[in-house]
């Protein structure tokens, strides 16, 4: 089974701050996902980076995958009470059978305060 | 287009009670997959679906079915409710891509089994 360890579990920061969230795996991903839940919802996909290295950048958020796709970092610069939620990585195996099955990280849950 | 859609909402069951919870979506997507959310859990998969006619389990099965007689819809079933099932459940499809399967979820259901 492949894992996905996401650190911190939780953050709360005050407006305007930065920080950085982290997913880890000891297993080689094909690719990684980033989803954002607010309370009451269910995810909603942010990003998803397939190639080792990779940096995509959405507004203020700034995601990399390492380079060899064991780990994936977000970044957020000058946070927003908008950014609050809980943030998820998620990714398919690299190969083989359960191709289809996607492992989840336990998130991050992110508190901005005004 | 309404994307991923679920019903109810809310639900209250007693012990050893049955239940469906429904999910529907119109994207025309293959694969489609059930999750349930609990604190320091994280999401974990229940069962999924490759195409109508096609499903298998997933990492907590036990005490749930599926059926997939169309491309669109595919029910959940509580067979006889234990409090352990108590829990938020999310609908998710995707086009089934081996290497991204980017997942869309719907709006969840939040399941108390008394």
């Amino acid at each position: 089974t492949q894992l996905l360890e996401q650190s911190p579990q939780f953050l709360s920061i005050q407006e305007g701050e930065n920080l950085t969230v982290y997913c880890n795996s000891s297993s080689v991903f094909s690719s990684l996902q980033w989803y954002r839940q607010e309370p009451g919802e269910g995810p909603v996909l942010l990003v998803t980076v397939v190639t080792g290295g990779e940096v995509k950048k959405l507004k203020r958020l700034t995601f990399q995958f390492g380079d060899a796709r064991k780990d994936s970092s977000l970044h957020i610069t000058a946070a927003q009470p908008g950014d609050t939620g809980l943030y998820l990585c998620a990714g398919p195996p690299h190969s083989g059978a359960g191709s289809y099955q996607l492992t989840f990280g336990k998130g991050t849950k992110l508190s901005v305060i005004p | 287009n309404a994307g991923v859609t679920q019903t109810p909402k809310f639900q209250v069951l007693k012990t050893g009670q049955s239940m469906t919870l429904q999910c529907a979506q119109d994207m025309n997507h293959e694969y489609m997959s059930w999750y349930r959310q609990d604190p320091g859990m994280g999401l974990r998969l229940i069962h999924y679906s490759v195409g109508a006619g096609i499903t298998d389990q997933g990492e907590v099965p036990n005490g749930y079915n599926v059926s997939r007689s169309t491309t669109e819809d595919f029910p959940l079933r509580l067979l006889s409710a234990a409090p352990s099932q108590t829990s938020v459940y999310f609908c998710a499809s995707s086009y089934g891509s081996r290497l991204y399967n980017e997942q869309f979820f719907g709006p969840g259901t939040r399941l108390t089994v008394l």
